[in-house]
């Protein structure tokens, strides 16, 4: 069974503030991503990553940035946090898919962070 | 350029009615599909998938069609339950090795008992 653990469930920081959220996953995937939930406005695709040490961004990375150390382990760093910032964030990771057929991507439970 | 679209926020259904959830896309590039649902407080779960080299694909109660000329596909829940009230999210991949997908905006589905 696939599983997908975030640092944290909730979170509340101050405007300004470093902010760190992780994510691990015990499948050996090769690909994690970092995506946000916002009301109206569904996934968002923040960073990627398709291997140690790569990132790439996606849709929305202004504010954000990423750290692959690990295969494992996938960070999202928020360098100062502003109010803009609050909302759900989402982890998942997927195998590189030998076919059309294995794009399944398994997310973590989120992290709703708000920015005061 | 919002390339996935739900564009009903919500629907409601009785239970053991059908519930059909649509979905539209604009790029042509898209070659599979998938369909996730994502109760409160939880994230989002893969429920069902289609390549675009088919049309439908039935897993149990669940069913996704694929109409590739209108760029739509649709899943169908029959019979519906209460515990299938959730958020549906519609993505689409291009495929290639880093498996980037594009979400839809969600619909809430409501099966009122």
């Amino acid at each position: 069974d696939v599983k997908v653990t975030q640092s944290s469930r909730y979170l509340v920081k101050r405007t300004g503030e470093k902010v760190f959220l992780e994510c691990v996953q015990d499948m050996d995937h090769e690909n994690m991503f970092w995506y946000r939930q916002d009301p109206g406005l569904g996934l968002r695709l923040i960073y990627f990553s398709y291997d140690v040490k790569m990132k790439e961004k996606g849709d929305i990375p202004e504010g954000y940035s990423v750290s692959r150390e690990k295969k494992e382990r996938f960070s999202l760093i928020l360098e100062s946090a502003s109010t803009n910032q609050t909302s759900m964030y989402l982890c998942a990771s997927s195998s590189s898919p030998a076919s059309a057929f294995q794009e399944t991507q398994y997310f973590g439970p989120g992290t709703r962070l708000l920015v005061l | 350029d919002q390339q996935v679209k739900q564009n009903s926020p919500s629907l409601s259904v009785q239970e053991g009615r059908i519930s059909i959830l649509n979905c539209d896309y604009t790029n042509s590039m898209f070659d599979y599909f998938l369909w996730y649902k994502k109760y409160p407080a939880e994230g989002p779960t893969f429920l069902i998938s289609i390549s675009s080299i088919k049309d439908k694909n039935e897993d149990g109660r669940f069913t996704v069609f694929l109409n590739k000329s209108a760029k739509h596909l649709s899943l169908h829940i029959v019979p519906s339950q209460p515990g299938d009230s959730a958020v549906y999210f519609c993505a689409a991949s291009r495929g290639g090795a880093t498996n980037k997908l594009i979400f839809g905006t969600g619909t809430l589905l409501a099966v009122q008992p």
